[in-house]
């Protein structure tokens, strides 16, 4: 069973200070996602990464976001100046195959908590 | 990517099989149907993906109809452990972000 690993679990932050949140992804992966949901709404797309290089990102991942990927294991989320609307989970992805025609799914890690007060 | 309409949320007793519908009227023809569902809060887990013909793996079944306007995410045989929200998604790029919708709500009861 392949993991995605991320941490922490949960950090509590408050207004204005900088968080980083780490994922793990599937071994070896140049290529991943990062998504949040804030409390009681849809997942939404952030950014993706591919190569050390963003690949594509939302309207959401403005200039107080960055992503990197500081060695070969694992990639960062950064929020530079946190906001009291940054609070949610925040969720990173992998793309495993699933079909002999390329076809991939994208394999969750289990989420940070992020809680802005 | 095309849009999809799902029901907010459907009750199914334990044991029997949910029949999960999806709308997607405006699928192109190399868009692929996905399924995801989340457990309360946890990541997202893939389910099932199909482009025209009906899929079979050990977590359910994929539905689509002959014009791909529509599908069917079927679990066999419900169990209180498949409690979720569960979301359609039409995508033409499985490597490409994944648009979420609201989804539907599955409870399962004993």
């Amino acid at each position: 069973e392949p993991e995605v690993t991320q941490t922490p679990s949960h950090q509590v932050t408050q207004m204005g200070q900088e968080v980083i949140l780490r994922c793990v992804p599937i071994s070896n992966h140049l290529y991943f996602y990062w998504y949040r949901q804030i409390l009681g709404q849809k997942v939404e797309f952030l950014v993706s990464f591919y190569n050390n290089e963003i690949s594509e990102k939302s309207e959401i991942f403005d200039d107080q976001f960055s992503v990197e990927r500081p060695d070969g294991s694992n990639f960062t989320l950064k929020i530079r100046s946190t906001k009291l609307e940054d609070s949610a989970m925040y969720f990173c992805a992998t793309p495993m195959e699933v079909s002999k025609l390329r076809i991939y799914e994208q394999y969750f890690g289990p989420g940070t908590r992020l809680t802005v007060t | 990517d095309a849009k999809t309409t799902q029901p907010p949320s459907m009750d199914c007793a334990e044991g029997r099989a949910a029949n999960l519908p999806c709308n997607h009227s405006t699928i192109s023809g190399n868009e692929y149907v996905y399924w995801y569902r989340q457990i309360h809060s946890q990541g997202p887990q893939y389910i099932i993906h199909g482009l025209k013909n009906n899929e079979t793996n050990e977590m359910a079944s994929l539905i689509i109809t002959e014009d791909r306007k529509s599908s069917t995410l079927i679990l066999p045989h419900a169990t209180l452990r498949d409690t979720a929200v569960y979301y359609c998604i039409v995508t033409t790029d499985s490597w490409g972000k994944l648009q979420f919708g609201a989804g539907t709500q599955v409870v399962v009861t004993p």
